[in-house]
């Protein structure tokens, strides 16, 4: 157990609406991720961060922003969301870009845009 | 880019048997590394085991092992005297050590365990 968590657990909302997706750390870890996991794709990176305030894009982040003010809260933003974001969403969290960057996964949460 | 391939969609084994799951990559990169991830109904993602493309030697971790092939970018898991918890979809990831931020993963194989 690395100490991640997630919140919501699940969510469902309408098209249009934003929403806000909460990763949570215990552990004072550097590097935070945002993955979704969706049928015949596997993961797939949206954005993840390498310190407060400090993100960047990953494969998948159109629709999606974050936002990192403090160390243990990573923070997934749609700002208006639409029913192809309806999927699972993981957080993950690491050591640091070295070699055992091991990457650690909260429990995922998810999101059904209606 | 990097890509990851798992054409197996689902497999299936007995209880007490052995099964293999394959993995197949592509990169133009000579150091990497290569993940196997577990992910049973709970959902959650669980490393079963690593494998630094430096090191010639396959990993194990108690009853999985993989077979490292490099030249044929192959990485694929065995699993040993299969029990009911190891039914789960598998995911294989790589991640480059120039870019330590990205995993990317293989779209799973799901495996199903008969008593």
């Amino acid at each position: 157990d690395a100490g991640i968590t997630q919140s919501p657990r699940h969510k469902v909302t309408e098209t249009g609406t934003p929403v806000t997706l909460r990763c949570h750390q215990t552990e004072n870890h550097r590097y935070m991720y945002w993955y979704r996991q969706d049928p015949g794709h596997g993961l797939r990176l949206i954005h993840y961060s390498y310190g407060v305030k400090d993100t960047d894009k990953g494969e998948v982040s159109d629709g999606y922003s974050v936002s990192r003010s403090k160390t243990e809260d990573f923070l997934l933003t749609l700002e208006s969301a639409t029913s192809s974001q309806t999927s699972v969403y993981f957080c993950a969290i690491s050591l640091g870009s070295g070699s055992n960057n091991e990457q650690f996964f909260g429990p995922g949460t998810r999101l059904t845009v209606l | 880019a990097q890509t990851v391939t798992q054409s197996q969609p689902e497999m299936s084994v007995q209880e007490a048997e052995t099964v293999t799951l394959s993995c197949t990559y592509d990169t133009s990169e000579s150091d990497y590394y290569l993940f196997w991830y577990k992910q049973p109904p709970s959902r959650q993602m669980i490393l079963v085991i690593r494998q630094e493309a430096y090191k010639q030697q396959n990993a194990t971790e108690n009853r999985f092992s993989v077979n490292f092939q490099k030249a044929a970018k192959s990485f694929s898991l065995k699993i040993s005297d299969s029990q009911l918890g190891d039914a789960a979809m598998y995911f294989c990831a790589y991640r480059s050590i120039y870019n330590t931020d990205k995993l990317i993963f293989g779209t799973g194989t799901r495996l199903q365990v008969f008593p």
